[in-house]
């Protein structure tokens, strides 16, 4: 079964903190990973992986896949109170198709 | 503005009754979904669009029907809504014929008594 697991589900953190936000895939024939950041409404794209051990960056995030042990990270350095939201992670697979399969998400509240 | 639109934003009715919520986006978009989004179980995906006449299951499609007449319009009908239809809705779309990095749509709250 094709699945996508997105760890912890839920952290608290101080501002200033770095977190470390996980997610894990099994599924038929990869071709993307991607980033999503979702505050009370639709979510807004962050990255785009599809090669392993290149990190992608952009301002204080930034993400890296490792597709032989099928997995990603996305770090946060220096957490404000406007990182709290919940972070997605969704795989693009299939042979002659792409689905896209979500994770449930991990839940971030940054504290002042 | 490069946006995706959908209407409606909120909806009640009731059970049986057929409902098409519209979805449409103006940045010439090949790709094209429809996602679900309910507590516990994250966005799952409905059916989607390659391209204008090719459409796909995706994880969750019973109950729903969509069509891709024109590249920039994709809507999403329920012929027989059920209250386990209750959840959010949001619409997508992507520039390559793949998903790639997504835009969506506000979302569209829909209840079912």
């Amino acid at each position: 079964e094709d699945k996508v697991v997105q760890s912890p589900l839920s952290l608290v953190v101080h501002e200033g903190d770095t977190v470390t936000l996980n997610c894990s895939y099994e599924v038929t024939n990869f071709r993307s990973l991607l980033w999503y950041k979702q505050e009370k409404k639709a979510p807004t794209f962050l990255f785009m992986l599809t090669s392993s051990g290149i990190e992608k960056k952009s301002g204080r995030l930034s993400s890296i896949l490792d597709k032989k042990e099928l997995f990603s990270i996305l770090n946060i350095t220096a957490t404000q109170t406007g990182d709290s939201a919940v972070y997605l992670c969704a795989v693009c697979y299939g042979g002659a198709t792409n689905k896209l399969i979500f994770g449930t998400g991990t839940l971030l509240a940054v504290q002042p | 503005e490069a946006q995706v639109t959908q209407n409606p934003r909120y909806l009640i009715t009731v059970t049986g009754k057929k409902l098409t919520v519209t979805c449409s986006q103006n940045m010439n978009h090949e790709y094209m979904s429809w996602y679900r989004q309910d507590p516990g179980l994250g966005l799952r995906q409905i059916y989607y669009s390659m391209n204008v006449e090719v459409t796909d299951k995706g994880d969750v499609p019973e109950g729903y029907k969509v069509s891709r007449k024109e590249k920039r319009n994709f809507p999403l009908i329920l012929e027989s809504p059920s209250p386990n239809q209750t959840s959010l809705y949001f619409c997508a779309s992507s520039l390559a014929r793949s998903a790639y990095e997504q835009y969506f749509g506000p979302g569209t709250r829909l209840t079912v008594t």
